[in-house]
């Protein structure tokens, strides 16, 4: 069945890096959008970045634009987040999903379960 | 940028309508998406484009949008459907996807 899981979580200390993967199966990335979507500890989820089914369009929340690239490898079914320069306020449940068709822009059909970034000295 | 706003929490008795109301500008003119997130999981989609089901939904599970204002209805809610519910969209402006605040929805 249609399934991807998150890795790469962990505790960083501010202003380091930090790289999420998520690997996909059951389904062939390439036809598909992905999204990185956030959880702050007891809050409302928050869009990350997307990135088109062929890699060639990327978008970011203005509050990681210039400190996060989202990329695919969809040689090896697998979606990235890397995180530079990390801040407290980065600290999240990270949840990769799949869009329900080519169309970035279109529902969130399948989530991860999630990896937690902890950003703290 | 552009903002969705939900209400903070809705009750219901179980058996009864639960209605959870999504406000955008002209979020009529878009697709309204609605996700259910239980405590501990991960969110899980119950409408898209507006009105639509995924499989292994509920068909008390219903959406409408019109206007400024999408609406997710639970019809007949049960003890297991208390979640937190999200509205999404996306704003084609910016090239954003947007999600609202979200709302708990409890069931006593």
């Amino acid at each position: 069945q249609v399934q991807v899981v998150e890795s790469g979580g962990g505790v960083v200390q501010p202003g380091r890096s930090l790289r999420l993967s998520c690997a996909a199966s059951g389904f062939t990335l390439n036809d598909y959008g992905m999204h990185w979507v956030r959880q702050a500890p007891g809050k409302g989820l928050e869009w990350v970045a997307v990135i088109s089914f062929d890699g060639s369009n990327k978008y970011y929340a203005d509050s990681v634009k210039g400190r996060f690239t989202i990329s695919r490898d969809n040689s090896k079914n697998t979606l990235f987040l890397q995180m530079d320069s990390l801040r407290a306020e980065d600290t999240a449940v990270y949840y990769c999903a799949k869009t329900g068709s080519r169309s970035y822009n279109s529902e969130l059909d399948s989530w991860g379960q999630g990896t937690l970034v902890t950003v703290s000295t | 940028s552009y903002d969705l706003s939900q209400p903070p929490s809705v009750s219901v008795s179980p058996g009864q309508t639960a209605s959870i109301t999504c406000s955008g500008d002209k979020l009529g003119d878009q697709y309204a998406y609605w996700y259910q997130q239980k405590p501990g999981q991960s969110p899980v989609l119950v409408i898209y484009l507006d009105t639509k089901r995924p499989s292994g939904i509920p068909e008390r599970f219903s959406g409408f949008n019109s206007g400024n204002t999408a609406t997710l209805t639970i019809s007949g809610t049960q003890a297991m459907d208390e979640a937190d519910y999200y509205c999404q969209a996306w704003d084609s402006n910016t090239a954003r996807l947007v999600f609202g605040g979200g709302t708990k929805l409890t069931v006593l």
